[in-house]
């Protein structure tokens, strides 16, 4: 199967503590994502990586850190979690612009 | 800032009607994009309408585009329960080549 898997569904955390959410793409694309969705699912885009290269770095706190180990994966650590951090993480994979394959995200919940 | 924008939060219809959402946008752009968005799931792909085409259907779903007027609309015929969703609108253009979305219309089909 091809698609985009998000690890993991929900995750439930304490302010301050450390988390990472896991993405990983098995449709050959050479350009992940990652967006926030808060409550009102605006979604927002934060990352994107191409052959390791982050080519869109959206201002986002500096806690956020994306992660790649190969072109199929891209995690997002975040450092120290605060309240706002509370939303849906979305991975998204693509060739270009055109067409973006999204996982069924992370919910995430800060309290 | 949010480049694209659909112009009402929410609707509802009955199962068999058609419905119709509306987009516009701010800047000028390379292509129009509509994603849906089903409960616990990411957005997916439904028409991907380029600046030069007027018109786009993919089954049920037909996608309009203006320039003139910045704007672009879904429309989706003999609804079904399943098409209960978030729509978003997305566009690629302006200052760089980003996928921008729009702030979502909920749609909701009653049986």
């Amino acid at each position: 199967e091809t698609a985009v898997f998000q690890t993991p569904n929900y995750h439930v955390t304490q302010v301050g503590n450390e988390v990472s959410f896991n993405c990983k793409q098995t449709l050959g694309h050479d350009t992940m994502y990652w967006y926030k969705q808060d409550s009102k699912k605006l979604l927002k885009i934060m990352f994107s990586y191409n052959n390791k290269q982050l080519i869109v770095n959206e201002t986002v706190p500096r806690r956020f850190s994306p992660q790649s180990s190969d072109k199929a994966h891209l995690n997002l650590r975040i450092k120290s979690v605060e309240p706002e951090d509370s939303a849906v993480y979305l991975c998204a994979s693509s060739v270009n612009q055109d067409t973006q394959y999204f996982g069924p995200g992370t919910r995430l919940l800060v309290l | 800032s949010q480049l694209a924008e659909e112009n009402l939060w929410a609707l509802s219809v009955h199962e068999g009607e058609s419905v119709t959402v509306n987009c516009s946008y701010k800047t000028s752009i390379t292509a129009l994009q509509w994603y849906r968005q089903k409960s616990g799931e990411g957005p997916a792909q439904l028409i991907l309408i380029r600046s030069n085409e007027r018109e786009k259907r993919n089954g049920r779903l037909r996608a309009t585009l203006d320039t003139s007027s910045q704007s672009s609309s879904l429309s989706i015929t003999a609804t079904r329960c399943e098409d209960t969703a978030v729509y978003f609108c997305a566009t690629t253009g302006g200052s760089n080549a980003k996928l921008t979305f729009g702030k979502g219309t909920k749609l909701s089909v009653k049986s």
